[in-house]
């Protein structure tokens, strides 16, 4: 069974620094692209990141390029979201989802999602 | 980057009822559409890809459709369990956008 489980969100100054991880298991992680998406509370779904399935190919959103950075660990199964410079607007429930097939970048499996608040 | 405009943003349907929504691309995404179902506190469900591919697992009495721009996503006999907000994506070309979403909510 396909399981991805995020973690490391919560309560940070605008500014500050978090570190998101997702851990994959049930299927080959290092076959799929893995992506991160955002949702805004009441709001829709953003796009954040993605990342090919041998990080040879890394897509942002403008609203976190130069701000956040995606990588893997394709021995450890699992996916980072490095954000740094925070805003209030990153507030947001974050998604880590797996690509359907190799770099396709929709997508079939997720997360139940990590809450990261930004906040004085 | 490609806009996805979904309409209506909230819909007020009856169970048994045929649903449609749209979701209109600012301009051509070939068929790289995929549509997505969420509810309240869960992750969005993968329903279709390629505009009117079924995903496995899903009912079949949802089907997706495209004319051009234009994609549809219909649900030919609305279930219970149907009730929730529907989401478009495209993935022809970074940056991955989804539509607003449609609140599918019982009349």
């Amino acid at each position: 069974e396909v399981q991805l489980v995020e973690s490391g969100g919560g309560l940070v100054k605008p500014g500050g620094s978090l570190r998101l991880s997702c851990a994959a298991s049930g299927f080959m992680f290092s076959g799929y692209s893995m992506n991160w998406v955002r949702q805004t509370p009441g709001k829709g779904l953003e796009w954040v990141a993605s990342i090919s399935s041998r990080s040879s190919y890394i897509y942002y959103a403008d609203s976190v390029k130069g701000r956040f950075t995606i990588s893997r660990d394709n021995a450890k199964n699992s996916l980072y979201l490095q954000m740094n410079s925070l805003r209030v607007e990153d507030t947001a429930v974050y998604f880590c989802a797996k690509d359907w097939d190799s770099s396709v970048w929709f997508f079939d499996y997720w997360g139940q999602g990590t809450l990261v608040t930004v906040s004085s | 980057d490609i806009q996805m405009t979904q309409s209506p943003s909230t819909l007020s349907a009856s169970v048994g009822d045929r649903v449609t929504i749209t979701c209109r691309a600012s301009q051509s995404i070939s068929s790289w559409l995929a549509w997505y179902q969420q509810k309240p506190g869960k992750a969005p469900k993968l329903l279709i890809y390629k505009a009117s591919s079924l995903e496995r697992g899903v009912p079949s009495r949802f089907s997706g459709s495209e004319s051009g721009t234009e994609f549809t996503l219909t649900i030919s006999s609305l279930q219970p369990d149907d009730f929730a907000i529907y989401y478009c994506q495209q993935y022809h070309s970074y940056s991955l956008t989804f539509g607003g979403g449609t609140k599918v909510e019982i009349k």
